[in-house]
């Protein structure tokens, strides 16, 4: 029973490189999200994903892409790192009429 | 618009000694309220949730939160607490209506066990 599932863990880029963070769960959840957390601010919601093919965005969308071509499968895309992007990355996914979310076990991204 | 306060960013108990944990919500529709618990480079884990009915709700390893819609208040307590309680505590708010919305965060409360 897998869950939410993220790689990679840890990841250290330089400034203007791009990547992507891989998200998938398989408990055929609706709804996904991604998170960022920094110290004293709690989590902030980047991107969120209502079913596949329809996205939108969250507080803080600027810098990232995302796209969610299956149920499964919602990656993250920095297109152009830099250092204010370094944080923990959670994904979630969250089912139909559901209340709480599930999270994966972070992603924590450097970038120099 | 819904909001999450979370009172005390770290909070130190000695062993053994009751854990409360605050939290107040501002929502303008009936909330779901969570609270989560993170370990140490772990994700986050839902330690328990107010959906509706009973207003006292019990969740994983002795916690429980008591939902007072007139305080707009969703406290977290345990009776006596462990050496393995240390670890980070958000509580979060979500409307009813729709499991589509996001859910909202506190900034998070680092709880401490003194031996």
């Amino acid at each position: 029973n897998a869950g939410v599932t993220q790689t990679p863990k840890f990841q250290v880029l330089k400034t203007g490189q791009s990547m992507t963070l891989q998200c998938a769960q398989d408990m055929n959840h609706e709804y996904m999200s991604w998170y960022r957390q920094d110290p004293g601010m709690g989590l902030r919601l980047i991107h969120y994903s209502v079913g596949a093919g329809i996205t939108d965005q969250g507080e803080v969308p600027n810098g990232y892409n995302v796209s969610r071509s299956t149920t499964e499968d919602f990656p993250l895309r920095l297109l152009s790192a830099a250092p204010s992007q370094t944080s923990v990355y959670f994904c979630a996914s969250r089912r139909e009429g559901g209340a709480e979310a599930f999270f994966g076990q972070g992603t924590r991204l450097t970038v120099v | 618009a819904q909001s999450v306060t979370q009172l005390g960013s770290h909070v130190s108990v000695s062993e053994g000694a009751l854990v409360l944990l605050r939290c107040n919500y501002s929502s303008s529709v009936p909330p779901y309220l969570f609270w989560y618990v993170q370990y140490p480079n772990q994700g986050l884990q839902l330690l328990l949730k107010y959906t509706t009915g009973a207003t006292l709700v019990k969740g994983i390893n002795g916690f429980e939160a008591e939902f007072k819609k007139s305080e707009t208040s969703f406290h977290l307590t345990k009776p006596s607490a462990h050496m393995s309680d240390a670890a980070e505590y958000f509580c979060a708010v979500s409307p009813t209506y729709s499991s589509a919305s996001k859910i909202i965060f506190g900034s998070g409360t680092r709880l401490s066990i003194r031996p």
